[in-house]
């Protein structure tokens, strides 16, 4: 067990639907970062926030979005959902302020279906 | 622009044997970490191992050790001993700035 906590693990959802998925960090950590995993694009960075503020932006799309709250969970509102956003979303979290000289642990991830 | 390549898409190895996995990577930084993560049929990713790029000693975690080759950009993991249960994708992924940069990932088979 990582200790990060992602909700929920499984989500069905019809095209042009949005969700929101969500992400609790391991305790201490300030950093949250967001991941997508689909067959075709392998494991891509989207955002990551430190103590709630945005902190880089990876291939993220302009129909995600996400947030970090003052109690450091941080949420990824995913919106007009095509088939192709159908994928595994992991949330990672990792203790300073970047990547960079920490070890970043990931939740479980949360299966994202859209038919 | 920051990326890792991993050239074998799929590797296979008995059980008890040794294999290793190849990653190269393209940066212009001279200081960043590199990490092996593994990511099992529960699809969770787990960290394997860690190194340093401005530590000359090679990182091992029990039967995983890497072969860290800075000049060649070179980081290769090698599993000793192998167990049925190390059956499961691994991905190579570098740091040198905000977030990894993963690799496309190999795929091993422990088999009996």
């Amino acid at each position: 067990d990582s200790g990060v906590t992602q909700t929920p693990k499984h989500l069905i959802t019809a095209t042009g639907q949005r969700v929101t998925l969500r992400c609790s960090p391991r305790s201490g950590d300030l950093s949250v970062y967001w991941y997508q995993q689909s067959l075709d694009q392998g494991l891509q960075f989207l955002i990551q926030y430190y103590n709630g503020e945005e902190r880089a932006k990876g291939n993220i799309l302009e129909r995600f979005s996400a947030q970090q709250f003052p109690d450091l969970h941080s949420e990824l509102n995913l919106s007009s959902l095509e088939l192709g956003d159908s994928a595994l979303y992991f949330c990672a979290s990792s203790v300073g302020r970047g990547a960079f000289g920490n070890t970043i642990y990931f939740g479980e991830g949360s299966w994202l279906t859209v038919v | 622009a920051q990326t890792v390549t991993q050239s074998q898409p799929e590797m296979s190895v008995q059980e008890a044997e040794t294999v290793t996995l190849s990653c190269t990577y393209d940066t212009s930084e001279n200081n960043y970490y590199l990490f092996w993560y593994k990511q099992p049929p529960s699809r969770q990713m787990i960290l394997v191992i860690r190194q340093e790029a401005y530590k000359q000693q090679n990182a091992t975690e029990n039967r995983f050790s890497v072969n860290f080759q800075k000049a060649a950009k070179s980081f290769s993991l090698k599993i000793s001993d192998s167990q049925l249960g190390d059956t499961a994708m691994y991905f190579c992924a570098f740091i040198s700035g905000y977030a990894l940069n993963f690799g496309k990932g190999t795929s091993l088979l422990v088999t009996p």
